[in-house]
């Protein structure tokens, strides 16, 4: 069954250094999510790509946070500096772009900042 | 705004305990409502989609139904392994973003 990969799994950074996320979409699946969801929380959504076109950011925090997809496969996900209240998982999404299927999300990216 | 909330927080049950979580929502139109489950450490599985009022779909001992106004996921004769988080999301016209509720921790016990 296909898969949406993440990496890393897990990251632990301190405070104010830069961090960064990789996915790698199912293949084929032309919309790409970034969600972050804190601990005891629904997810929420950071970023979505058609391809390579950003198509929604509004809740990005663009001051420190940064995404890009560049040939509309493959995205990283960048902060810039990391801040406590950054603690949380990060989720990757992918989906055709057929309206009604279910995003198929990846196993996330647990980050830590000390 | 659009929103979704889910209820109980939190549901310990005995294995063949059957019962349901609930999900209510408003958003302007909805385009669908959207069932996962989330296993610790994990990102959440797809489910369910549900369009329009009267709507039921099933998986196993999962099924799911619409109203206008919410949506439940009934758990028939539910097993150890069903113990997860079960997150309910919805999706207003003209977008693909999903507004996600804060999901029903479900605990079932042997």
């Amino acid at each position: 069954e296909a898969e949406v990969a993440q990496s890393p799994r897990y990251k632990i950074t301190e405070k104010s250094q830069a961090v960064a996320f990789w996915c790698d979409p199912i293949s084929g699946h032309a919309t790409l999510y970034w969600y972050r969801q804190i601990l005891g929380q629904g997810p929420e959504l950071l970023v979505q790509f058609q391809d390579e076109s950003v198509v929604d950011d509004s809740q990005l925090p663009k001051d420190r946070f940064s995404a890009e997809r560049l040939k509309g496969v493959d995205s990283t996900l960048k902060i810039q500096p990391a801040e406590l209240g950054d603690s949380a998982m990060y989720l990757c999404a992918s989906s055709p772009r057929t309206f009604g299927y279910g995003y198929t999300f990846g196993s996330g990216t647990r980050l830590t900042v000390v | 705004e659009d929103q979704v909330t889910q209820s109980p927080e939190a549901l310990r049950l005995q294995e063949g305990e059957s019962s349901s979580l609930n999900c209510s929502y408003t958003v302007s139109g909805l385009r669908g409502l959207f069932w996962y489950r989330q296993d610790p450490g994990k990102g959440p599985e797809f489910l369910f989609t549900l369009y329009s009022a009267g709507e039921e779909k099933e998986k196993e001992r999962l099924k799911a139904t619409l109203t206008k106004k919410e949506s439940f996921l009934h758990i028939t004769a539910p097993k150890p392994e069903d113990s997860a988080t079960y997150l309910c999301a919805v999706q207003a016209p003209g977008t693909d973003k999903l507004i996600f509720g804060t999901g029903t921790r479900l605990q079932v016990f042997p």
